[in-house]
C-alpha cells in the first residue's frame, strides 16, 4: 500500500513563502492525484487543491487562487505545495492525501505543521 | 466552492446509542461524498465514499445514505472507539470542500 510522508515543520515570518512535500513510497501514485488539505489550530478541515499526477492538471481553491501552487516530481514520486505571501493565519497542519476529483481521500500524510509568526 | 453544511456541530450521546450526522450541498454532487473521522492529533481517516460506500476495514456500524443536495452518516450502535470529529466533503470535479465538523462527545 502506498504511504506519503510529508516533509518537517517549518517556521515562516509573515510575507515569506514555504514548500511543504509529500512523497509516495514505493515510488509509485497508486492513484489519479494528489490533493492538499489544512487545518488551523482548533478549526476544521481546508481543502487547498488538486494536481493530477499523470498530466499535471491543478485546481484550487478559490480563496487561495494566485498565492498557492502545487507540482509534482514524477521522478521522485514527490508531490510540492507552495504558499506565498504568508499570513499568521495562514498557521496550521498541512496534509497532503492520495484523492482527487471523484476519487475520495483515502490515504493521508502525517501532516506537516506550518506556524507563522514574526 | 460548493459549500457544505453539517449539522449539528455538536453531539452528546452515550455508548450504544444511534447517532445520525446531516451534510447538505449548495447544490447537486450526485453521489460524490465522502465521510471522515478524525481524532486529535491525527489525520482524517475515510470511512465512507461516494455517499454510502463503507471503506475497507470499517466497522459495518458505519453507514451512510443520501444523493443529491443531502446526506447522511449513521452509526448505529455508538462506540468507546467512535467518540471523535467527523466531516464530510463533496468532491466532485472542480474541487473538494469539507464540511464545518461535527464533534460527537460522551454524555
Amino acid at each position: 500500500q502506498v504511504h506519503l510522508v510529508q516533509s518537517g515543520p517549518e517556521v515562516k515570518k509573515p510575507g515569506a513563502s514555504v514548500t511543504v512535500s509529500c512523497k509516495a513510497s514505493g515510488n509509485t501514485f497508486a492513484s489519479y492525484g494528489i490533493s492538499w488539505v489544512r487545518q488551523a489550530p482548533g478549526q476544521g478541515l481546508e481543502w487547498m487543491g488538486w494536481i493530477s499526477v499523470y498530466n499535471y492538471k491543478t485546481n484550487y481553491a478559490q480563496k487561495l487562487q494566485g498565492r498557492v501552487t502545487l507540482t509534482t516530481d514524477a521522478s521522485t514520486t514527490t508531490v510540492y505545495m507552495e504558499l506565498r505571501s504568508l499570513r499568521s493565519d495562514d498557521t496550521a497542519v498541512y496534509y497532503c492525501a492520495q484523492g482527487h476529483s471523484y476519487d475520495a481521500f483515502d490515504i493521508w500524510g502525517q501532516g506537516t505543521m506550518v506556524t507563522v509568526s514574526s | 466552492d460548493i459549500q457544505m453544511t453539517q449539522s449539528p456541530s455538536t453531539l452528546s450521546a452515550s455508548v450504544g446509542d444511534r447517532v445520525t450526522i446531516t451534510c447538505r450541498a449548495s447544490q447537486s454532487i450526485s453521489s460524490w461524498l465522502a465521510w471522515y473521522q478524525q481524532k486529535p492529533g491525527k489525520a482524517p481517516k475515510l470511512l465512507i465514499h461516494k455517499a454510502s460506500n463503507l471503506e475497507s476495514g470499517v466497522p459495518p456500524r458505519f453507514s451512510g445514505s443520501g444523493s443529491g443536495t443531502e446526506f447522511t452518516l449513521t452509526i448505529s450502535s455508538l462506540q468507546p472507539d467512535d467518540f471523535a470529529t467527523y466531516y464530510c466533503q463533496q468532491y466532485n470535479s472542480y474541487s473538494g470542500t469539507f464540511g464545518q465538523g461535527t464533534k460527537v462527545e460522551i454524555k
